[in-house]
């Protein structure tokens, strides 16, 4: 069976603070499609990150990075230097290869106070 | 523009009165997919589509809905609401599986009294 665990339900950093999102997914898959979405107050789902299964490669976009780690079933994301328009809801997918479905986590609500 | 257009934006109905919330897509793609947010449930996946006249079942399917006629549209159909489908609803479509990231629609806030 598939499932992503977000287990911060909410976290609160005060601004220009390091922030780290984890999730956890199991799939006995080989092949998968891990992503992350923010979605602001205003609602929208925004794409964020797609990593494929074979791709352990760290990444990093300007103040955020993702560290996936097969090892751990762990795809975590770190925004540098938080600001206030990093608050939103964050989640984190999982897509098996071959299957239509996606499973996503319950979010984590980030507060980042000025 | 890219996009993925969903109507209503917001609803509130009654138990029992059918209603259909529409979605289309202008991006060409072959796949669609509804979901379901909850508080601390995060998205669950209602139904999707692969292709035209190509439907299955997500992980939340009961009490909903969908049909593929065109490849554009991909309508959520509650024939008989109740409370507990009181959520908002997201649709979203991508290129084939794992081939790109899901692209959402604004999101349906639908009440059911």
């Amino acid at each position: 069976a598939q499932k992503v665990t977000q287990a911060q339900t909410e976290i609160s950093v005060v601004e220009k603070e390091d922030v780290t999102l984890d999730c956890v997914y199991e799939t006995r898959d080989t092949t998968y499609y891990l992503f992350w979405y923010k979605q602001p107050p205003s609602g929208e789902l925004v794409f964020l990150i797609r990593r494929n299964s074979f791709d352990e490669q760290n990444e990093i976009s300007g103040r955020y990075s993702w560290n996936f780690q097969k090892s751990t079933s762990s795809f975590n994301f770190t925004i540098t230097a938080s600001q206030v328009v990093d608050s939103a809801v964050y989640f984190c997918a999982l897509n098996i290869y071959n299957f239509n479905k996606f499973y996503f986590g319950s979010g984590t609500k980030l507060n980042v106070k000025p | 523009e890219a996009q993925v257009t969903q109507n209503p934006r917001y609803l509130i109905t009654v138990t029992g009165k059918k209603l259909t919330v529409t979605c289309s897509q202008n991006m060409n793609h072959e796949y669609m997919s509804w979901y379901r947010q909850d508080p601390g449930l995060g998205l669950r996946q209602i139904y999707y589509s692969m292709n035209v006249e190509v439907t299955d079942k997500g992980d939340v399917p009961e009490g909903y809905k969908v049909s593929r006629k065109e490849k554009r549209n991909f309508p959520l159909i509650l024939e008989s609401p109740s409370p507990n489908q009181t959520s908002l609803y997201f649709c979203a479509s991508s290129l084939p599986t794992g081939a790109g990231e899901l692209f959402f629609g604004e999101g349906s806030r639908l009440t059911v009294l």
